[in-house]
């Protein structure tokens, strides 16, 4: 079975400095990453994916995020944040190998940028 | 260009009534699903459809029905509303490249908030 963990459920960083949100996963096979961002009252957004093609991925607004495998990890970074950052974000693995449907999402880690 | 459109965005219920919530897309998608989403829980997959006629149960299908007779329109069946049924509810549909499986991107609507009393 799949599952994914999200380690922080609040950061907050200032304007201007790194952003880091981690997130650990387990599979059984070659998973499918990715993380969503949800606005307050929207609907999710997706920011990036990794499909077994190169470990770094880039995203929109900045955002990139590494496969490391040996670790399980797919960390979500930013080199310097905005205002507009402060959102909710969401680690999603998915199986490929289950033969059904099988979209499995964090608990959501939400993202604070003072001025 | 509508993207997947939601209704109601609002809705209050009383324990024991019913309701549904709509769900349609416009971009000709294969696969719509719907999740609900509760504080600390991420989302939770309630039912998914890989096409017109075909449905299937996700995590927590239990006091939901739905169904789907064209590619557009998915909705959500609540039979007799609970209070654990008070959450905010999304569908999200996307391309289905190959039968029961999908990585691709999902695309959300904006959300239905129910509260139930």
């Amino acid at each position: 079975a799949q599952s994914v963990t999200q380690l922080d459920s609040h950061v907050s960083v200032s304007e201007g400095t790194p952003v880091l949100l981690r997130c650990n996963y387990s599979s059984s096979y070659s998973p499918s990453l990715f993380w969503y961002v949800q606005h307050p009252n929207k609907g999710l957004q997706l920011l990036l994916k990794y499909t077994s093609a190169a470990t770094l991925v880039k995203g929109i607004n900045g955002f990139e995020a590494e496969f490391k495998k040996s670790e399980t990890s797919f960390h979500l970074t930013k080199p310097s944040a905005h205002m507009s950052d402060a959102a909710e974000y969401f680690c999603v693995v998915s199986d490929e190998d289950t033969g059904r449907r099988a979209l499995t999402f964090g608990s959501g880690t939400r993202l604070q940028v003072q001025p | 260009n509508a993207g997947v459109t939601q209704t109601p965005k609002f809705q209050v219920l009383k324990t024991g009534q019913s309701m549904t919530l709509q769900c349609a897309q416009d971009m000709n998608h294969e696969y719509m699903s719907w999740y609900r989403q509760d504080p600390g829980m991420g989302l939770r997959l309630i039912h998914y459809s890989v096409g017109a006629g075909i449905t299937d149960q996700g995590e927590v299908p239990n006091g939901y029905n739905v169904s789907r007779s064209t590619t557009e329109d998915f909705p959500l069946r609540l039979l007799s509303a609970a209070p654990s049924q008070t959450s905010v509810y999304f569908c999200a549909s996307s391309y289905s490249g190959s039968g029961y499986s999908n990585t691709g991107e999902l695309f959300f609507g904006e959300g239905s908030r129910l509260t139930v009393l």
